[in-house]
């Protein structure tokens, strides 16, 4: 069955780069798109960017000088990428296929 | 950025009731190739959101026909009919016609 599972640091400081990646099942990534959104603790969801089955990637413009999404399809995995991060980048960050399917989220916290 | 304006932001309703929730968009959600783009998503407390409807109407797998959407163009509307305890949680509108994506703030149901 289709799955998707988040990976990552947990805990990143202040100014430095989180790198997150995305472990995908059930599905090839060159026949599905990939998004990433975020989640600020008790907050509602934010869109930050997909990579498409062809490889192309969009960005939400408001992070889009700090993200960069790519992926490993031999290893059915999608990363992100994301630097100078700053307190309010704190929150669960998800990927999901298509909105259809979703991880299960991974807690980062940016903290010295 | 197209804006989502979900209503109400909260509402308690005893089992068995229904329910209706409002999303409205700053702009057409029509994409060009005449379809639109409009979801809506569960997010029970401390899950990852889940899809229940898609393309406006849509009921997402294994949904049940208790949940239905309806509308057009900037008007959109989630009704729940005969609610269930496994209802609770926060419901999100999405729109996935114009970047960036974005989310309705949400609209938390809680059970009397």
């Amino acid at each position: 069955q289709v799955q998707l599972k988040e990976s990552g640091p947990g805990l990143v400081q202040p100014s430095q780069t989180l790198s997150l990646t995305c472990t995908v099942s059930g599905f090839s990534l060159t026949s599905y798109n990939v998004h990433w959104v975020r989640q600020p603790p008790g907050k509602g969801l934010e869109w930050m960017g997909v990579i498409w089955s062809g490889g192309n990637t969009d960005y939400n413009s408001a992070l889009k000088p700090r993200l960069s999404i790519s992926r490993d399809t031999s290893k059915s995995q999608v990363f992100l990428t994301m630097n100078s991060l700053q307190t309010e980048d704190t929150g669960i960050y998800y990927c999901n296929r298509g909105f259809a399917y979703w991880g299960q989220g991974t807690l980062v916290t940016v903290s010295s | 950025d197209v804006v989502m304006t979900q209503t109400p932001p909260s509402l308690s309703v005893a089992i068995g009731q229904s329910v209706s929730i409002s999303c409205k968009s700053s702009q057409s959600l029509v994409y060009s190739d005449g379809k639109t783009y409009l979801h809506w998503l569960l997010q029970s407390p401390g899950r990852s959101p889940k899809r229940l409807i898609y393309q406006v109407s849509n009921l997402g797998s294994g949904v049940p026909d208790r949940f239905s959407g309806t509308g057009s163009q900037k008007d959109f509307t989630l009704k729940i009919s005969r609610v269930e305890a496994e209802d609770l949680g926060v419901y999100y509108c999405a729109q996935t016609t114009h970047f960036p994506f974005t989310f309705g703030s949400g609209t938390k149901l809680e059970i009397k």
